[in-house]
């Protein structure tokens, strides 16, 4: 199966900033199937990016994906005190679908 | 606006079959792949299996022999069972909804499940 590894485990940013988020896969993700979500506790996660770049209805274009193959990067821009939650990639070209484990945002 | 919302036991002991539900609302099960997602703590999400509308079913390798997907289409709902449970099945379980080749659009908030005696 796939490994997803995400990168930093946490990141501590003031609002305005820019979140810059790591995904890097264990092997090529076919198609570039590639899908962030944002996980605030207690809550559904929210679909975010699917197909590495392209955003979810109603996601704001302050949330932007980037990457193919292996490496696969999700940026946050004019970071709002709303966007503290876990950020999740999971990649849905080879089966079993699998998950990073997350990047923590924390905003100051 | 779909919503989906888990329902079971949270607590069952090892050995025995943990059996939930996920409830449709706002949106119709036809025409959509249903899937279940885990997480245990401290470890990654996981892919459970997923169950088409019309019955077909596909399983994560490693969980494929303990695992029953089901769906009722005229109760707008899909069911997970999961036998013979031991304590790493310990888990915030969530059901989601997705296409064939797109990811999970909608989910529910989770349920969380402890095996213990």
């Amino acid at each position: 199966e796939i490994v997803l590894t995400q990168s930093p485990d946490t990141l501590s940013l003031s609002p305005g900033e820019t979140a810059s988020l790591s995904c890097r896969a264990s092997q090529s993700v076919p198609y570039n199937y590639l899908a962030w979500y944002q996980h605030r506790p207690g809550q559904a996660p929210r679909f975010l990016i699917y197909a590495t770049a392209t955003r979810a209805p109603g996601i704001p274009d302050r949330f932007s994906g980037t990457g193919s193959g292996a490496d696969f990067t999700l940026d946050i821009s004019r970071l709002e005190p709303e966007d503290s939650a876990v950020y999740y990639c999971q990649q849905y070209g080879d089966s079993p679908w699998t998950f990073g484990q997350g990047t923590k945002v924390e905003i100051k | 606006q779909v919503h989906l919302e888990e329902s079971g036991p949270g607590l069952v002991k090892p050995s025995e079959t943990l059996s939930l539900r996920c409830t449709v609302s706002g949106g119709s099960v036809n025409g959509y792949y249903w899937s279940w997602v885990r997480q245990s703590p401290g470890k990654k999400m996981e892919w459970i299996g997923h169950i088409y509308y019309r019955g077909d079913t596909r399983y994560n390798p490693s969980l494929q022999s303990r695992v029953t997907i089901s769906i009722d289409t005229s109760r707008n709902e899909f069911s997970l069972d999961l036998t013979s449970l031991i304590a790493p099945d310990t888990a915030v379980y969530y059901c989601a909804r997705h296409h064939r080749v797109t990811p999970f659009d909608y989910w529910g908030q989770g349920t969380p499940v402890t095996v213990s005696s």
